[in-house]
Order: structure tokens, then sequence, then C-alpha cells
């Protein structure tokens, strides 16, 4: 199965640690997505890229967020002085282009912080 | 955006019908109605998608009113494996989805 893969699939870390996470999309797609769930709400835009550019960031994604795509395939997504509200799952998705295409999502990485 | 309305939660009995109801009265021309499920501890899966046309796949049946302000998910003979939360979402250009907090499907042995 080559569908979109993420990794790690937990990570517990101390407030005040930066952490990354690391997604593998569906290999054809150029369009990458991050968002963010917490307990009992629907996943939350963080950001896209079509191919290597980042195309539009959502208001959630503080100075301590980054997300790269470096050479338009993998994508990190990196939270530096993790604090308590970052404790969430975190998705990303793939697609082509177009809006009759769907999203295709991994399970997420979920994060806690002690 | 515009926003999509559901019911929190719903049940039905295995092997039945469920009709997933869903209304989008500020719906524009060009958004299409996308339905996505996620199933507990697993990402959102990918479901059926339309435009105007009812759709047939697979895993469901997408009926779309004719003035498109509302649609119903269906699945035709509901399984254990069906329990999750769907998620009604209108999706222009295929950017960013913005989904609600859906409806938790509770099926019923």
């Amino acid at each position: 199965d080559t569908g979109v893969s993420q990794n790690p699939r937990h990570k517990i870390t101390k407030r005040g640690q930066n952490v990354t996470f690391r997604c593998d999309p569906i290999s054809e797609h150029n369009r990458l997505y991050w968002y963010r769930q917490t307990l009992g709400q629907g996943p939350e835009f963080l950001t896209y890229f079509q191919n290597e550019a980042q195309l539009e960031k959502s208001r959630l994604l503080s100075d301590r967020f980054s997300a790269e795509r470096p050479k338009g395939s993998f994508s990190t997504l990196e939270i530096q002085r993790t604090e308590q509200g970052d404790s969430a799952m975190y998705l990303c998705a793939s697609s082509d282009p177009g809006g009759d295409q769907p999203q295709h999502f991994g399970d997420g990485t979920r994060l806690s912080i002690l | 955006d515009a926003k999509t309305t559901q019911p929190n939660s719903m049940e039905s009995n295995e092997e039945e019908p469920v009709h997933l109801p869903c209304n989008h009265s500020t719906i524009s021309g060009t958004d299409y109605i996308h339905w996505y499920r996620q199933l507990p501890s697993q990402g959102p899966e990918y479901v059926i998608h339309g435009l105007t046309s009812n759709v047939n796949n697979r895993m469901a049946s997408l009926a779309i009113a004719e003035d498109r302000k509302s649609s119903t998910l269906i699945l035709h003979r509901a399984t254990l494996r069906d329990a999750a939360v769907y998620y009604c979402i209108l999706n222009f250009g295929n950017e960013k989805l913005t989904f609600g907090t859906g409806t938790r499907l509770t099926i019923i042995p």
C-alpha cells in the first residue's frame, strides 16, 4: 500500500522541547497538507504545499511552528519550545490539484506534552 | 468558507440503510460536496464527492438536492465497521478542508 505515511505515530516530550514530524505523501501527488486535531473536534487546517512552495498558512501556525517540503516530496513539521496546548493529533494529507480531487490522509502523529 | 450543518449523532441498526443528512444553504456554484469519515485512532478517509448529480461508488451513494442546498450520504447496508464520525465538507479548488464536528454514527448490532 503506497498511502500517506506519517512518522512517528506517537511522540511524548517535555514542555519546552522541540519536536519534528515527517510526512511521506502518495508519490504522484503534488499537494501536501498539514492539519491538527484535538479531542472531540474535527481536524483544523494548518498549512499546505504545492510541490515545494508553501501556499497558505493558518493563523493557528504560530512562529513556533515551521513546515518544509524541500524537494516537493516528503514534508516535515517542526514545533519549537513545545507548550501544553500543542498536545494534539497532527495529520498529513496529499492530493492532486482540483476541487474534485479527494485528499488522502495518513493516520497522524499523536503528540503528548508532559 | 461556506458552512455545513450536520446532526451531532445518529444511530442505525446493522444491515439497515443509513441516510446521513447535510445542509449547506450558502453553497456556491463551484463548490464540490465532499464526504469523509474518521474511524477511531485513524486519519479521515475519503468517502465520496459530487457537484450536481447523484453519485455512487463502492462505499456509498451521494444524493444532492436539486437546489444543492442539502445532500444526503447513503450507506446501503450498514456494518459495524461503518461506525465513525462522518464529515460533510464543501471544497472549491481543493485547498484547505474545513471540518465541522461531523455526525457520530453508531451501529447497533
